[in-house]
């Protein structure tokens, strides 16, 4: 089974913090996303990584940043915290996309940030 | 610009009453189209993949098909279990875009 983690369920920063949400996936899949949920908005693409040390951004990239160092882990990283960054966050992973099949994306049980 | 539409946001079904729930999406060269089912306060978790219009996929009370305008999430005779969000995602060039979903209350 394919299996995505994140390293924190919950947590809770306070406003101007500097915070790193952590995702690692174990199938060697190239592609891994960040996303944020929130209510009436649904899934909306932060970054997302086609190989080591690329990334690509996605929608809504203002306030954040990512690492991809190695390619079973895609870091997400607020600067600087601010209070309309609470949200559900969600990392994801999927095999390369090229000109062949489509293939889905295998999402993280998500991180809960509050920031107060 | 590619957008997907779920409808409706929200359901509530008694158990055992059949209904469908729509995708519709604008997108061009559409690629492939996923059905993920996701519980409050966790992932999304994949339930179908459908690549072209007339396509069909069934996996225990769920069958997904497909148009080349929409997909119906069809739920015979549901269960409480089967309560949960359920979101629409199509995949073009670009990552994939996601609908706001609909919400499923199955009552017992």
């Amino acid at each position: 089974d394919v299996k995505v983690t994140q390293s924190s369920r919950y947590l809770v920063k306070r406003t101007g913090e500097k915070v790193f949400l952590e995702c690692v996936q174990d199938m060697d899949h190239e592609n891994m996303f960040w996303y944020r949920q929130d209510p009436g908005l649904g899934l909306r693409l932060i970054y997302f990584s086609y190989d080591v040390k690329m990334k690509e951004k996605g929608d809504i990239p203002e306030g954040y940043s990512v690492s991809r160092e190695k390619k079973e882990r895609f870091s997400l990283i607020l600067e600087s915290a601010s209070t309309n960054q609470t949200s559900m966050y969600l990392c994801a992973s999927s095999p390369l996309l090229g000109q062949g099949p489509i293939y889905e994306q295998y999402f993280g049980p998500g991180t809960r940030l509050t920031v107060t | 610009e590619d957008q997907v539409t779920q409808s409706p946001e929200a359901l509530r079904l008694q158990e055992g009453e059949s209904s469908s729930l729509n995708c519709s999406y604008t997108v061009s060269g559409l690629r492939g189209l996923f059905w993920y089912r996701q519980d409050p306060g966790k992932g999304p978790e994949f339930l179908f993949t459908l690549y072209s219009a007339g396509e069909e996929k069934e996996k225990e009370r769920l069958k997904a098909t497909l148009t080349k305008k929409e997909s119906f999430l069809h739920i015979t005779a549901p269960k409480p279990e089967d309560s949960a969000t359920y979101l629409c995602a199509v995949q073009a060039a670009t990552p994939l875009v996601f609908g706001k979903g609909t919400r499923l209350s199955v009552i017992a």
